[in-house]
Parts: C-alpha cells; structure tokens; sequence
C-alpha cells in the first residue's frame, strides 16, 4: 500500500500570503496524485489532478507540481474562502489513497 | 449538473447489515466507474471500494474485504454498497463520487454529500 504523509498537519497564513503544501509518496507514483479541498461541511472538491492539472473552474491561483514521490500545493495569494482542509490522494493499480489532511487556517 | 445523493445510512449494532444507495443524475451513468469514499467523524478520507461503469469490474480497500460488496444498477441510475458484519471502525459519512474518466479510472469529481452510518450498540 503507498503511504501519503502531507505536511504540515496546519499552515496558519493570512489572506493575500502564499500556501506551499506538501505531500510525499512512500513509493513513486508518476504524476497519478490529486490534490481536494474540503471545507467544513461539505464533500470534497477537486481542485488539482495528475499532479498539475487545474480541475474545471478552479481558480488560477491553485497551482500544483511534483512527480515520483515528492508533491507540491501552491495558492498563489490566499482568499478568504481558500481556508479549508486539503488532501492529496494517489492512484495505482485500482487502489488509492490520501494523506491525511493539511488545515489550512486564518492567522 | 451532475449530482449524486446518498441514501441509507443508519445506526446499525456492531455485526449487523445495512445497503447504501446513491442516485445518479445529470450525466450519462453507465459510462463511468464510481467509487464509495467514507470519513470517520472528525478524521480524513478513506477510498472504500470501485465499480467499473460496466459492473463487470469490483476492488475493494483491504479494511472492507469480504465484508462490504458493490454494486450498480445502470438501468436505474443507482450506486450500492451492501455492507456486512459492521464494525465500530465502520462509523463514517459514506460519500459516493464519480470517476472523472470516460470508461476508465481516473480521479473523484464529483463527490455527494455523503449519508452518516453509526455501528453502535
């Protein structure tokens, strides 16, 4: 089973500042990782596929990067409704899993 | 618009049985895999199980081998997961997503908005 560790477990930032998230494979996994955004309440959204893709209709300021084992989350210039919790999660071979979460919260 | 709405979920005792549905619209059914997520309270996400858009093809997570099944009716638009010999570790909001692919496995988008189960005596 590959193994998802994000870091940090919490980024506290303030509106208008840069978020770097990370996310590490215990083994490589290509570019076949995603990056969700889940706000309180509410299911999951994919925000980043294939490590670097924007998924339709989310905003420029997402950005992803990485491939093999090491995986980057951007957000360029954080906004209020950014403040969520983010997951990665990868594919392979018909079965996936996630890391297990970075909050992102207001400072 | 694509929408997907769970159904089922209950307070069940640990060892019994219970089915969940999801009702599919707003995109062609039998053309996409779907997938069975869930969330323990206050934890992180879990990939539960997946059907290929025709049923012919099932996997499972090993915490749920042997105990849960999936399924789909493509006639109804309708995504199952029947679930056996329940357990405490079982007590999650059970999301169902779609693949993002045409006839293959891709990525989860988009998701429902989940229905809670709750093993417990």
């Amino acid at each position: 089973e590959i193994v998802l560790t994000q870091s940090p477990a919490t980024l506290s930032l303030s509106p208008g500042e840069r978020a770097t998230l990370s996310c590490r494979a215990s083994q490589s996994v290509s570019s076949y990782l995603a990056w969700y955004q889940q706000k309180p309440g509410q299911a999951p959204r994919l925000l980043i596929y294939d490590a670097s893709n924007r998924a339709t209709g989310i905003p420029a300021r997402f950005s992803g990067s990485g491939s093999g084992t090491d995986f980057t989350l951007t957000i360029s210039s954080l906004e209020p409704e950014d403040f969520a919790v983010y997951y990665c999660q990868q594919r392979s071979n018909w079965s996936y899993s996630f890391g297990q979460g970075t909050k992102l919260e207001i400072k | 618009e694509v929408q997907l709405v769970e159904s089922g979920g209950v307070v069940v005792q640990p060892g019994g049985s219970l089915r969940l549905s999801c009702a599919a619209s707003g995109f062609t059914f039998d053309d996409y895999a779907m997938h069975w997520v869930r969330q323990a309270p206050g934890k992180g996400l879990e990939w539960v199980s997946l059907i290929s858009w025709d049923g012919g093809s099932t996997y499972y997570a090993d915490s749920v081998k042997g105990r849960f099944t999936i399924s789909r009716d493509n006639s109804k638009n309708s995504l199952y997961l029947q679930m056996n010999s329940l357990r405490a570790e079982d007590t999650a909001l059970y999301y169902c997503a779609k693949d993002a692919a045409v006839a293959g496995y891709d990525w989860f988008d988009p998701w429902g908005q989940g229905t809670l189960v709750t093993v417990s005596s």
